[in-house]
């Protein structure tokens, strides 16, 4: 079945500086990459996702890159702010068999004021 | 919608006792998840349902644990006896899709 290692397990950045979440899979039919938001106490929320047929995709602070090759894809967050402080899960599955997703153990990210 | 709706919020138990957790999908969905997350292991898949009939269980840790879906606006969980390392978050979550997952607010249960 499908393996998602992720890095690092937490990371704290300046406010304002760039923050970097990394993720592998095992499976190469995996093609459907979602990223979790987890703010304390809270539930794991949807930020952004990512599909095998592009390399990037972008929404205002937040991007996604995907190596398929290298079986990798990567959370990028620009201008950190106090509010992006939370667990963040990146988990992965191919939509079209019938698996489900396989998560990362989270990444707890602190943006320091 | 209001969303996946879980209760209890919070469950405090004595070991030995029976504990149900409950589970409302937003509805139209198809698929049913349930989660446990604790520090140690993260995020874990127990059991999910397609259409009310339960697909992989492969994730229940012990015969303690049984989970059932009689309609599809209703699921529960139930650990019975419960014991302390039973303690986290159980979350249910619900999807139109098999790779997705609208998460409920969690049940935070602890044993003692």
């Amino acid at each position: 079945g499908e393996n998602v290692e992720q890095h690092p397990s937490t990371l704290s950045v300046q406010e304002g500086d760039s923050a970097v979440i990394k993720c592998t899979y095992s499976d190469s039919a995996s093609n459907y990459f979602p990223w979790y938001k987890q703010e304390l106490g809270k539930r794991p929320q949807l930020i952004i996702d990512i599909r095998s047929n592009v390399g990037e995709k972008k929404d205002q602070r937040i991007a996604v890159t995907l190596n398929k090759t290298a079986k990798h894809f990567s959370l990028h967050i620009t201008e950190t702010q106090p509010e992006d402080s939370a667990v963040y899960f990146c988990a992965a599955t191919s939509s079209g068999s019938a698996r489900q997703l396989t998560f990362g153990s989270g990444t707890q990210l602190t943006v320091l004021p | 919608d209001a969303g996946v709706i879980q209760s209890p919020r919070h469950e405090v138990t004595e070991m030995g006792q029976e504990v149900t957790l409950r589970c409302k999908p937003i509805s139209g969905h198809d698929y049913l998840f349930w989660y446990r997350q604790t520090m140690m292991r993260g995020l874990e898949l127990l059991i999910y349902f397609n259409n009310n009939v339960p697909i992989d269980d492969s994730g229940m840790p012990e015969d303690r644990f049984s989970a059932k879906m009689p309609n599809a606006s209703f699921s529960t969980l139930k650990i019975q006896p419960s014991e302390p390392r039973d303690s986290a978050v159980y979350f249910c979550a619900s999807s139109p899709r098999l790779a997705e997952a609208f998460f409920g607010q969690g049940t935070r249960l602890t044993v003692v």
